[in-house]
């Protein structure tokens, strides 16, 4: 595709489900971020993935985030026993490689709703 | 650690007029420093960067930005605002090495007045 997709856009779960938010890059993307963005905040960075490989998951809130990139393309953040504050924007984004100054494209975002 | 300040969470224009929205940094290093704009349900699409060079750069609907170091600052400008610039607009650095994650200001709600 053209840019970053992410799928759902909008998810609605009740406290203590667990969800899997999907993340697309564009082809050919080496570098993959997540990011949280809270209501009227910027986004906050999550976690690093450089192909299929996790180099960063300092930006992980809790043990109950977890990501994945398996075969170095798509990408799932998992969130296990949603709890209230939860609720944000999930944003991904790509970059064609790892260097400075390097643009970070992203998708469109998951808005989570956590009841 | 490092920081972006954007000052003023909601700046109001008039339509015509001069935008001017305001980031600062904080790195010991030179930065690689970003604008996005995002609009309503949508992603943050970027509107220009600073790496290295001309510390005057333009970008793309009009906005330029300068890189002063002498003041950690990287304020975003356009001469004159149109009724779509309205949006929320953030300033980020990235870090100098490792993984390059950006560090996003809170942001800056600009709304153009008819």
């Amino acid at each position: 595709g053209a840019g970053v997709s992410q799928s759902p856009r909008y998810k609605v779960a009740k406290r203590g489900q667990d969800v899997a938010l999907r993340c697309d890059p564009i082809s050919g993307h080496v570098s993959l971020f997540w990011y949280q963005q809270a209501l009227g905040q910027g986004p906050e960075f999550l976690t690093y993935f450089q192909n299929e490989a996790q180099l960063d998951k300092s930006g992980l809130p809790s043990d109950r985030f977890f990501a994945e990139r398996p075969e170095g393309s798509v990408s799932t953040l998992k969130i296990q026993r949603t709890q209230q504050e939860d609720s944000a924007v999930y944003l991904c984004a790509s970059s064609f490689r790892t260097s400075g100054g390097e643009t970070q494209y992203f998708g469109p975002g998951t808005r989570l709703l956590v009841l | 650690a490092q920081s972006v300040t954007q000052l003023g969470s909601h700046v109001s224009v008039s339509e015509g007029a001069l935008v001017l929205l305001r980031c600062n940094y904080s790195s010991s290093v030179p930065p690689y420093l970003f604008w996005y704009v995002q609009y309503p349900n949508q992603g943050l699409q970027l509107l220009l960067k600073y790496t290295t060079g001309a510390t005057l750069v333009k970008g793309i609907n009009g906005f330029e930005a300068e890189f002063k170091k002498s003041e950690t600052s990287f304020h975003l400008t356009k001469p004159s605002a149109h009724m779509s610039d309205a949006a929320e607009y953030f300033c980020a650095v990235s870090e100098p090495s490792g993984t390059y994650k950006y560090i996003f200001g809170t942001g800056t709600r600009l709304k153009v007045l008819a």
